[in-house]
């Protein structure tokens, strides 16, 4: 159980165009879920907490207006970075909590490069 | 003070050795300390985790170390495999419900050799 998704799990996209990542937590209700991005060989950085029906909770540094996050439902939250350039080439991970433990349940990545 | 600082940054150790990873933070609300265990080009997985009221905890291979009084925790793996190769991070939360943040330490890449 408590299986995170993430699709595409690669992309390749040129710059200036917009990109959307989703999250979907397949057997069970996600009440919150993370995004993280993660350069080579860094560690995992928290981009922004969204709860379903509300607005995103964004970290300090991250622009909301470039990366938008919207959680439409209990088990599908999508990310869209907007107009990508090379540098937001990354590896972006998602991952959700549910309603009966308070564990993240990270998905498997999606790697971005933007040409 | 929301840093989790881990050491070593990578580490070899030759087949059935013992690993040990450290990890020590500031700020004394984290109550919930998680390892990770993540394999190039996947999302981390769960490995172990610990909350500040025991000292040490065990599953299988796998154990925790916990020092309250100095801060710290470390992850010990016992009788390495080539397996266990893989990126370790440990990491922190300042409480244990379905919106806390956690806060990664840095990552520690472990190489088992056989």
């Amino acid at each position: 159980g408590a299986v995170v998704s993430q699709h595409p799990s690669w992309v390749i996209c040129k710059s200036g165009t917009s990109v959307k990542i989703e999250c979907r937590s397949l057997d069970f209700q996600a009440t919150t879920m993370f995004w993280y991005r993660q350069f080579p060989k860094q560690s995992l950085m928290l981009m922004a907490t969204s709860n379903e029906g509300s607005k995103a909770t964004y970290e300090q540094g991250v622009e909301k207006d470039k990366f938008l996050i919207n959680h439409a439902s209990l088990t599908l939250s999508t990310l869209t970075v907007t107009s990508a350039h090379p540098e937001d080439s990354s590896f972006y991970i998602c991952s959700a909590t549910g309603t009966s433990d308070y564990e993240q349940y990270f998905g498997p990545g999606t790697r971005l490069t933007v040409t | 003070q929301q840093q989790v600082k881990q050491s070593p940054q990578s580490l070899i150790v030759q087949k059935g050795g013992i690993p040990i990873i450290n990890c020590a933070y500031e700020n004394t609300a984290f109550d919930y300390f998680p390892w990770y265990q993540q394999f190039p080009g996947k999302g981390p997985a769960l490995l172990i985790a610990i909350r500040p009221d025991v000292s040490e905890k065990k599953e299988g291979r796998f154990t925790i170390s916990f020092n309250k009084s100095a801060k710290q925790f470390s992850l010990h793996i016992m009788d390495s495999q080539p397996g266990d190769s893989a990126t370790y991070f440990c990491a922190a939360s300042p409480g244990y419900s379905s919106a806390s943040k956690i806060i990664f330490g840095s990552g520690t890449r472990l190489s088992i050799r056989p």
